[in-house]
């Protein structure tokens, strides 16, 4: 099955830098990218997503890249806020003909914006 | 807007006692997921199902089981719950893409 790896696992950022985190993925069938941001005690919620006839996608301060020939993505969060700080989880999901999607989360990373 | 909600936010069960978790949607998604959080391992699969009635096991699904009668409707059940089963439990469904979560189950057994 599909493997997601995600690196760092934690990061710190002065405030105003950029972030980058990224993943891998193993599958070439995959063809879904969402990216999530879970804020301590809440569930996770989709920020960006990249589909995988696209190489990049941005939406104001975040953009997702997306190289299918080497099988990785990342996130860049670029003039970070304190209130970036949250754990990012990237996913890689395929759609199977009998079977809708499923999704292969990254293990997260741990995003502190030091103010 | 795409509502996931799961009947118990905190819940502290006995070993050895059977533990339902309900997760109801309300967008009609095919898709639902049972996913354990855990610290420094992300999000896991238990269980999947893209219909009703329909069930696919997940990277976890030892210790496990699902209902899903109804489409909004989809249940994780710990057969006689163990300590190791103490976790975060979330839920989320999807129709074509992408996911939505529950608020999450933070589930401890003693």
């Amino acid at each position: 099955g599909e493997n997601v790896e995600q690196h760092p696992s934690t990061l710190s950022v002065q405030e105003g830098d950029s972030a980058v985190i990224k993943c891998t993925y193993s599958d070439s069938a995959s063809n879904y990218f969402p990216w999530y941001k879970q804020e301590l005690g809440k569930r996770p919620q989709l920020i960006i997503d990249i589909r995988s006839n696209v190489g990049e996608k941005k939406d104001q301060r975040i953009a997702v890249t997306l190289n299918k020939t080497a099988k990785h993505f990342s996130l860049h969060i670029t003039e970070t806020q304190p209130e970036d700080s949250a754990v990012y989880f990237c996913a890689a999901s395929i759609r199977g003909p009998n079977t809708g999607n499923q999704f292969y989360f990254g293990t997260g990373t741990s995003l502190t914006v030091i103010p | 807007d795409v509502k996931v909600t799961q009947s118990s936010r905190y819940l502290v069960k006995r070993t050895g006692e059977k533990v339902f978790l309900e997760c109801v949607q309300d967008m009609d998604h095919e898709n639902m997921f049972w996913y354990r959080q855990d610290p420094g391992l992300g999000l896991r699969l238990i269980y999947f199902s893209y219909d009703v009635k329909m069930k696919e096991k997940g990277d976890i699904p030892e210790g496990y089981s699902v209902s899903r009668e109804k489409k909004e409707r989809f249940s994780l059940i710990l057969e006689s719950a163990s300590t190791n089963q103490t976790s975060m439990y979330l839920c989320a469904s999807s129709g074509v893409r992408p996911q939505h979560f529950g608020d999450g189950t933070r589930l401890s057994i003693l």
